[in-house]
């Protein structure tokens, strides 16, 4: 079945720094790959996705990109602000055992300091 | 729209009990899933809905079950809950089983 790592499992940056998350996953047949932002109590909210057929896409300050090749994708925040502090999740799904089943990885949680 | 709704939001039980978590979503979703979150593992799939009247198993599902009781709700139920079942529970729903899923606010369960 699919796997999926994440990397780092923390990161702390300044404010205005850029912050980059980096997935891993090992089924070639998966096809949609989302992040998620999780605020303390809350449950995790999509802020990106991006499917097979794309290497990169963007919105604002958040980007991601897909190698296939290589089997990785990472999340990009630029000018990064204190609201940005979370955890953030990568997942993957559409492997070749798929129906259905999103595979997260372990999460990064990131500290934006002012 | 509320969105998708999780009851209780805290419980605790005690080991061997039984209960069942309740889910609720009013975006008409086909797809319903269950997951628990604990530190350092992500989240876990337990169960899924593709559509009303099908469940399928997930990454963990030992210790669980579920109904999809119609298109709106999907309960989960410990029958006898162990110490190992203390996580945070969140359920989802999805147009489809590709597209955004959208998370209740969670529910924290401890068992003793």
């Amino acid at each position: 079945g699919e796997n999926v790592e994440q990397h780092p499992s923390t990161l702390s940056v300044q404010e205005g720094d850029s912050a980059v998350i980096k997935c891993t996953y090992s089924d070639s047949a998966s096809n949609y790959f989302p992040w998620y932002k999780q605020e303390l109590g809350k449950g995790p909210q999509l802020i990106i996705d991006i499917r097979s057929n794309v290497g990169e896409k963007k919105d604002q300050r958040i980007a991601v990109t897909l190698n296939k090749t290589a089997k990785h994708f990472s999340l990009h925040i630029t000018e990064t602000q204190p609201e940005d502090s979370a955890v953030y999740f990568c997942a993957a799904i559409g492997g070749s055992s798929n129906t259905g089943k999103l595979i997260f990885g372990q999460g990064t949680t990131l500290q934006v300091k002012p | 729209n509320a969105g998708v709704t999780q009851t209780p939001k805290f419980q605790v039980l005690k080991t061997g009990q039984s209960m069942t978590l309740q889910c609720a979503q009013d975006m008409n979703h086909n797809s319903m899933y269950w997951y628990r979150q604990d530190p350092g593992m992500g989240l876990r799939l337990i169960y899924y809905s593709a559509s009303e009247g099908t469940t399928d198993k997930g990454e963990v599902p030992n210790g669980y079950n579920v109904s999809r009781l119609n298109k709106r709700e999907f309960s989960l139920r410990l029958e006898s809950a162990a110490p190992s079942q203390t996580s945070v529970y969140f359920c989802a729903s999805s147009e489809i089983d590709d597209n955004e899923q959208f998370f209740g606010p969670g529910t924290r369960l401890t068992v003793l």
